[in-house]
């Protein structure tokens, strides 16, 4: 039983493509969160999302628009890719500032390559 | 804000050695959690520790234990006895209050046979 599942775990596009990433999570969790790691495997937090609302924004371009249809799911979408949104993102679920389970469960990962 | 250094980009060590990964990180929070993450090959992410910032007392899990000091804002991370399965990637990450977990940028791990 999967506890943060996100898909397609491989996606290649070409350039200018429009495309999203679903990401699910069963363990009752209320803060979500993407983040993105690049060639050099620094983890960087884009979005996080608690009971479906936006808390945190990082600088990142506007044509990444992540959407939480309920507090289980947080897709992102991203538009007229670039060669440089090549990398893995991942997706992560916890609870919000509770006594156990404060850590981050993350999905597998998403590989994103533009070409 | 708060940061995340860990300042070895790669570390070796002889299988069934000690091992310690330095992580220093900066805040101005008193409350915060902070977290061992070990990303082998498969690229899962996969937590390996956790610590509360208000407990005194350092996290062992296993053969992984953490030297905690608050006051250098220190947290790392000693394996024991090594072994061919934990090469991998280590972060260290820093739960704030506000719920935003930001990580160092990692430490590649090498176990020689």
């Amino acid at each position: 039983d999967t506890a943060v599942s996100q898909t397609p775990k491989y996606l290649v596009t070409q350039m200018g493509n429009d495309k999203s990433i679903k990401c699910e999570q069963n363990l009752g969790h209320d803060t979500m969160y993407w983040y993105k790691q690049d060639s050099k495997k620094f983890l960087k937090i884009m979005f996080s999302y608690n009971n479906k609302e936006l808390i945190i924004n990082e600088t990142v371009p506007n044509r990444f628009s992540p959407k939480s249809p309920d507090k289980a799911h947080l897709n992102l979408h991203i538009n007229s890719l670039e060669l440089g949104d090549s990398a893995v993102y991942f997706c992560a679920s916890s609870h919000n500032s509770a006594p156990s389970d404060t850590e981050a469960f993350f999905g597998q990962g998403t590989r994103l390559t533009v070409v | 804000a708060q940061t995340v250094t860990q300042s070895q980009p790669e570390m070796s060590v002889q299988e069934a050695e000690t091992v310690t990964l330095s992580c220093t990180y900066d805040t101005s929070e008193s409350d915060y959690y902070l977290f061992w993450y070990k990303q082998p090959p498969s690229r899962q992410m996969i937590l390996v520790i956790r610590q509360e910032a208000y407990k005194q007392q350092n996290a062992t899990e296993n053969r992984f234990s953490v030297n905690f000091q608050k006051a250098a804002k220190s947290f790392s991370l000693k394996i024991s006895d090594s072994q061919l399965g934990d090469a991998a990637m280590y972060f260290c990450a820093y739960r704030s209050a506000s719920d935003k977990i930001i990580f160092g940028k990692g430490t590649r791990l090498h176990i020689l046979p």
